[in-house]
């Protein structure tokens, strides 16, 4: 089975740049969670979709990170404009979905982000 | 707030040790509590949690909860220098299989 797919692995931007990140899910997982982890920290939510509905964005900063799945399978997440403090690895994880039988979340290699 | 503690935060034993990682939690309408062990950058799901007193093994680990004390632990018993990383706590909440994260305990094994 093919896990959580995310690209691209690393990326180094200037502040007030942006910058978009892609994840796969694995097939037939309904729920997709984006996750903020900087050094020295645990996974932070930034936004849980469930299908192309979200869930939860209570803790992502709306005023310059924004998350799509359009299709309920794929997702995007971005940032515009970047600031130095976004500096993280952000991870990608799905699992089967509300209401179903749960598992746990499967992660992706997730993203190290670097904002200079 | 929710809020989810894990402790110690670091730890450095030698191979062949017992270590044992706590995680305590305050959390609205506890669901679950997930174990995960990190490795460069992937977290990866060891356990789920749902009764207090019934320990889950796998191998040389093991994990126990109680629900009254709002607590679990994860033991690794016989430490390999490939169980060095981070293991993270995370809770189940609410509803709609939200969690939040502890900060996670770094564990290195020195041969």
């Amino acid at each position: 089975e093919a896990g959580v797919a995310q690209s691209p692995r690393y990326k180094i931007i200037e502040k007030r740049q942006s910058v978009a990140f892609w994840c796969n899910p694995i097939s037939g997982h309904a729920t997709l969670y984006w996750y903020q982890q900087i050094l020295g920290q645990g996974p932070k939510l930034l936004i849980q979709f469930q299908n192309n509905g979200v869930v939860d964005d209570s803790q992502l900063p709306k005023d310059r990170f924004s998350a799509e799945r359009l299709k309920g399978v794929d997702s995007t997440l971005k940032i515009q404009p970047a600031k130095l403090e976004d500096s993280a690895v952000y991870l990608c994880a799905s699992s089967l979905g509300v209401g179903r039988r749960w598992f746990g979340a499967f992660f992706g290699q997730g993203t190290r982000l670097t904002v200079v | 707030e929710d809020k989810v503690v894990q402790s110690p935060l670091s730890l450095v034993v030698h191979e062949g040790d017992t270590v044992t990682l706590n995680c305590s939690y305050e959390v609205t309408n506890f669901r679950s509590l997930l174990w995960y062990k990190q490795e460069k950058k992937a977290p990866t799901f060891l356990f789920m949690l749902t009764s207090s007193g019934i320990e889950k093994k796998s191998g040389r680990l093991s994990s126990i909860l109680d629900k009254k004390e709002l607590f679990s632990i994860l033991n690794i018993t016989a430490t390999q220098t490939g169980d060095s990383a981070v293991y993270l706590c995370a809770v189940e909440h609410n509803y709609g299989q939200n969690f939040v994260f502890g900060p996670g305990t770094r564990l290195s094994v020195l041969p």
